[in-house]
């Protein structure tokens, strides 16, 4: 079965980087566009950025578009979301959703989802 | 952005009610619309894609409705694993956005 473990998260000061990784298993990743999607502490879902099966295509939301890059190796079997000059609103759960298009496109909705990693941007 | 929509933000029903939540986009989205389901502390899973496909494994008392703007989750004969929150997603336009998500609680 598919499954998508999400490491990385943390405390980090304002301003500061941080990067997370997501490991995939029980699909072939190399086949599937993935995404990160984030929820702040008692808050609901946000798309953050989606990337195509061969890594060709990246999109994010305009709130962190210049600051955050997401990338994969589908040689590992991994997905990661680079997050550079963190702000308080960036603090929140970010989960790694697996796309469920088979190939190079997306259809932007999310048929897997790993348990999540805390991101707290702190003062 | 398309903003979405739903209501109730919470309800309370029993086991075995029916319950309907609606979602509400605020411009077309025709059928790009999708559902998940949170539990507590747990990830969000998804129930409903294309507004009405029912995901593999997804109970059959889970239904969805609806094109255009307005559309709706159902699930009949409620279970006691069906207390969570329910979220819309559309899919139609950057960038995807969600629902506020619906609460349901045990009455």
């Amino acid at each position: 079965q598919v499954q998508l473990v999400e490491s990385g998260g943390g405390v980090v000061q304002l301003g500061r980087s941080l990067r997370l990784s997501c490991v995939a298993s029980g699909f072939t990743f190399s086949n599937y566009g993935m995404h990160w999607v984030r929820q702040a502490p008692g808050k609901g879902l946000e798309w953050v950025a989606g990337i195509s099966s061969d890594g060709r295509d990246e999109n994010y939301r305009d709130s962190v578009k210049g600051r955050f890059t997401i990338s994969r190796d589908n040689f590992q079997n991994t997905l990661y979301l680079q997050m550079n000059s963190l702000r308080a609103e960036d603090t929140a759960i970010y989960y790694c959703t697996k796309d469920p298009y088979y190939g190079s496109g997306f259809y932007y909705y999310f048929d897997s989802w790993g348990q999540g990693t805390l991101v707290t941007v702190s003062s | 952005d398309i903003q979405m929509t739903q209501a109730p933000s919470s309800l309370s029903a029993s086991i075995g009610d029916r319950v309907t939540i609606t979602c509400r986009a605020s411009e077309s989205i025709r059928r790009y619309l999708h559902w998940y389901q949170q539990r507590p502390g747990k990830a969000p899973k998804l129930l409903m894609y294309a507004a009405s496909s029912l995901q593999s494994g997804v109970p059959s008392r889970f239904s969805g409705s609806g094109s255009g703007t307005d559309f709706t989750l159902t699930i009949s004969d409620l279970q006691p694993e069906d207390f969570a929150t329910y979220y819309c997603q559309q899919s139609y336009t950057a960038p995807r956005t969600f629902g506020q998500g619906t609460k349901v609680e045990i009455k």
